[in-house]
């Protein structure tokens, strides 16, 4: 089982429906964050959360919010999409406690389109 | 202009060629610099780290950074068709595992048997 699972990995919704992306982690992370890849421009931060009590925004965070439900719990939702939200979502994890080499870990993404 | 800069490719070379990949930025603040490995219909992963200037070789790969020229760059030897995947770069100015890494576009490398 793969240790940053995402759900759901392809999801098609209509211009202003909500959708939740979750994540889940079993690394015994507590750093989490949300990031989108979009073709040609790499990928950018939308949120981070240091711990359940500590949530921040990232580079592009205008049209989502998140919620750290637990440790190991990290979701994203659009609360009401919009077609230039169509792209491909990671959710990462990394410890505090590691050696600071910057390494994340990431989920297999989510796909989402946005019609 | 981007904060990094990184050539999308794709790059297409035989087996057994040497292959470098580059990335350019313009933060001076940047310290910490990855590379990140990511296959087709995967999350990336960390192939490597490096911190300040100079080189890091991890079997077949180098990582170099010149901070004076704001230039990083990944070399592989003897390339394989396993190392057929996207390559980006990402670099940050703060220490530890912070996450907030800015980067690149990503290049993609495809190498033929």
């Amino acid at each position: 089982d793969a240790d940053v699972t995402q759900t759901p990995r392809n999801r098609i919704t209509k211009t202003g429906k909500r959708i939740m992306l979750e994540c889940s982690q079993t690394k015994g992370h507590d750093r989490m964050y949300w990031y989108r890849q979009d073709p040609g421009l790499g990928l950018q931060l939308i949120y981070y959360s240091f711990d359940v009590k500590d949530i921040n925004k990232g580079e592009i965070s205008d049209g989502y919010s998140v919620s750290r439900q637990a440790q190991a719990k990290f979701s994203l939702s659009l609360e009401s999409a919009i077609p230039n939200q169509t792209a491909l979502y990671f959710c990462a994890s990394a410890s505090s406690g590691g050696r600071g080499t910057g390494e994340l870990f990431f989920g297999e993404g989510s796909r989402l389109t946005v019609l | 202009q981007k904060e990094v800069e990184q050539d999308p490719g794709p790059l297409s070379v035989p087996e057994g060629a040497i292959v470098s990949l580059n990335c350019t930025y313009s933060n001076s603040a940047f310290q910490y610099f990855m590379w990140y490995r990511q296959y087709s219909r995967k999350g990336p992963e960390l192939l490597m780290y490096t911190y300040s200037s100079g080189n890091k070789e991890d079997g077949r790969f180098t990582a170099q950074v010149d901070k004076s020229s704001k230039y990083i760059s990944l070399f592989i030897r003897d390339s394989q068709p396993s190392d057929s995947a996207t390559y980006l770069c990402a670099m940050t100015p703060y220490s530890g595992n912070t996450g907030k890494l800015i980067f690149g576009q990503g290049t993609t490398l495809q190498v033929k048997p």
